[in-house]
């Protein structure tokens, strides 16, 4: 069973569309998280939401929005995509007192 | 300002051999200190987490050691097989306690030869 899965696994899209990007964790998790690892290799963290609450929001442009339906999903969605947007993103997830985080393999969003 | 490097971006050896990876970072004063492994088209996978009252954490042939005077973490592999070939992450804690804020070094690209 997958742990931390997102999808889609790949996203090619034009510049000035919008997208998401879902996030699903059967581990039972409080906190799930979002990152960018750009073209080399720094991952970034952007957000952060624990029981629902958004608790990191690095600096992001707010053209960024996270929403999190509930503990197991956290989705991330994309208003008017720059050709800067092109990166892998990460869903991860961890449990409060537990300090390691189980990462999904990745979206790769490229912007034509 | 803060910053986490990672000793170099590629580290080549010959199978048998231990590996040795760095972290450094400035400006950070972090509770923990983390070492994850990335496959191609992977996301991280954790595999070791050291705090900063512990001076050597080992598990099978992984060793992580952190000197917070030193300001540096040092993750070994001993006798390194070709299956350890991957990208290797260094992460500290940030923030406040209990955000699970991390920030990641850059990787250290292990290639390990038969």
């Amino acid at each position: 069973d997958t742990a931390v899965s997102q999808t889609p696994k790949y996203l090619v899209t034009q510049m000035g569309n919008d997208k998401s990007i879902k996030c699903e964790q059967n581990l039972g998790h409080d906190t799930m998280y979002w990152y960018k690892q750009d073209s080399k290799k720094f991952l970034k963290i952007m957000f952060s939401y624990n029981n629902k609450e958004l608790i990191i929001n690095e600096t992001v442009p707010n053209r960024f929005s996270p929403k999190s339906p509930d503990k197991a999903h956290l989705n991330l969605h994309i208003n008017s995509l720059e050709l800067g947007d092109s990166a892998v993103y990460f869903c991860a997830s961890s449990q409060a007192g537990q300090d390691l985080q189980h990462f999904g393999d990745g979206t790769r969003l490229s912007i034509l | 300002s803060q910053k986490i490097e990672q000793n170099s971006e590629a580290l080549n050896i010959q199978e048998g051999k231990t590996a040795t990876l760095t972290c450094n970072y400035t400006n950070y004063s972090p509770a923990y200190l983390q070492w994850y492994r990335q496959d191609p088209g992977r996301g991280p996978v954790f595999l070791l987490l050291i705090r900063e009252n512990e001076k050597e954490k080992r598990k099978e042939r992984l060793k992580v050691t952190f000197d917070t005077t030193l300001k540096q973490s040092l993750f070994h592999i001993t006798a390194s097989q070709p299956a350890d070939s991957a990208t290797y992450l260094c992460a500290l804690a940030a923030g406040s306690s209990n955000t699970g804020k991390l920030i990641f070094g850059q990787g250290t690209t292990l290639q390990v030869k038969p």
